[in-house]
Formats: structure tokens, sequence, C-alpha cells
């Protein structure tokens, strides 16, 4: 299957700082890619929607401003945590989509844990 | 929003059938069934999906109602290794490529 890669895998970093966490889809082209969030114990909740060449759809209760996204090229998505909180902590999994209407697959990347202190 | 009912968690005994059940009764006409499964701290990994055909690759056979309200995800042999929270997803017909995952099930494989 296409191979989604995520980087980094996991990062502690202080309150008050942003982290970048990447996207990269390997061996295809994602003109679409998704941003999830997953608490311990809980499902993958959607973040966002993230087009390549135009702005990140996102969804209810997501904060566009604490949680940038840029999707600069067919191959690459990044969100981006600002101005990171302890209640920011999370696993954040990015994906990517391989087909039209509803013909295609997600694939996922491995994950990104995010720890802030 | 997720649009699937699955048992919160089951178990089975390594080598026999596992068989997952998704209630999607709301489904629409045009809609897919898709499942994924989590293995602890990893990313979902695709195992298959369908419209309304029954439909069988080497992970899994999907077998989905004739009244498509629901389904059912059948690992033939199920090991250790399968041990992972499987989601049923029916992928939204009107929002585009969007995939919702609701609470799944937690299958536990048994030696």
């Amino acid at each position: 299957g296409a191979v989604v890669s995520q980087h980094p895998s996991w990062v502690i970093c202080k309150s008050g700082t942003s982290v970048k966490i990447e996207c990269r889809s390997l061996d295809f082209q994602a003109t679409t890619m998704f941003w999830y969030r997953q608490f311990p114990k809980q499902s993958l909740m959607l973040m966002a929607t993230s087009n390549e060449g135009s702005k990140a759809t996102y969804e209810q209760g997501v904060e566009k401003d604490k949680f940038l996204i840029n999707h600069a090229s067919l191959t690459l998505s990044t969100l981006t945590v600002t101005s990171a909180h302890p209640e920011d902590s999370s696993f954040y999994i990015c994906s990517a989509y391989t087909g039209q209407g509803g013909t295609g697959e997600l694939f996922f990347g491995e994950g990104s844990r995010l720890t802030v202190l | 929003d997720a649009k699937t009912t699955q048992p919160t968690s089951m178990d089975c005994a390594e080598g026999r059938a596992a068989n997952l059940p998704c209630n999607h009764s709301t489904i629409s006409g045009n809609e897919y069934v898709y499942w994924y499964r989590q293995i602890h701290s990893q990313g979902p990994q695709y195992i298959i999906h369908g419209l309304k055909n029954n439909e069988t690759n080497e992970m899994a056979s999907l077998i989905i109602t004739e009244d498509r309200k629901s389904s059912t995800l059948i690992l033939p042999h199920a090991t250790l290794r399968d041990t992972a929270v499987y989601y049923c997803i029916v992928r939204p017909r009107l929002t585009g490529n969007q995939f919702y995952f609701g609470t799944g099930t937690s299958l536990t494989v048994i030696p």
C-alpha cells in the first residue's frame, strides 16, 4: 500500500513554544491530506482537511490559529501547534487519500506523540 | 460525525474466525463502508472497503447485508497480531473525502 510518513515520531516541548509536525506521502501525490488528534483510550478525531495550494478546512471546534496547517506541495503537509500548552499533549496522526470519489483508500502516517510540559 | 455503531470489545480464540459487526442503518445509497484497525500507538491500517457486494482480500472479508444497514468484517484465522481496535467507517457522501471515526471495537485475540 501507499506510504505516509510523519516526522517527528515524538516530541517534548515546553509550554508556550510551537511545534511543527511534517506529513509526507512517499510514493504518491496527495492533493488532500487529513490531520487527526487522538487522546489516550479515545478514537481519532478529525481536526482538519489539508488541501494542496489552498487553505485548510477545519472541523468545528478546532482553532485554526492554534493549529496551523500548510500543504505546500502534493507530497507534504505540515501541522504547527502554536503556543502549545499541556492540554495540547496528544497523538497527532496525518493521512492521505489516494482515490477519487468513494473508490480510494486512506493511508495513515505512524503518528506523532506530542508532550507539552 | 460517525454514522456507525460497533460493540465496544470482543474476544476471539487464536486460529478461529473473528467476526466484527457494524451497524450503519442510516447509510446512503452511494456511501462506502470502510474498515481500518489500529494497533496500540500506531497509525490506523487500511483493511478493506465495499459498497454493496461482499469483498475479500488477503487480510479479511467484508460481508454487507442486502439492505446495507449493517456489515461484518471477518478475519478468517485470527492471530495474536490481530489484537487491535477495529473501526468501521461510512464515508460521507456530501462532504468530500473526510473519514470520521467512531469508537471502534477492541478485539483481543486469546492464545
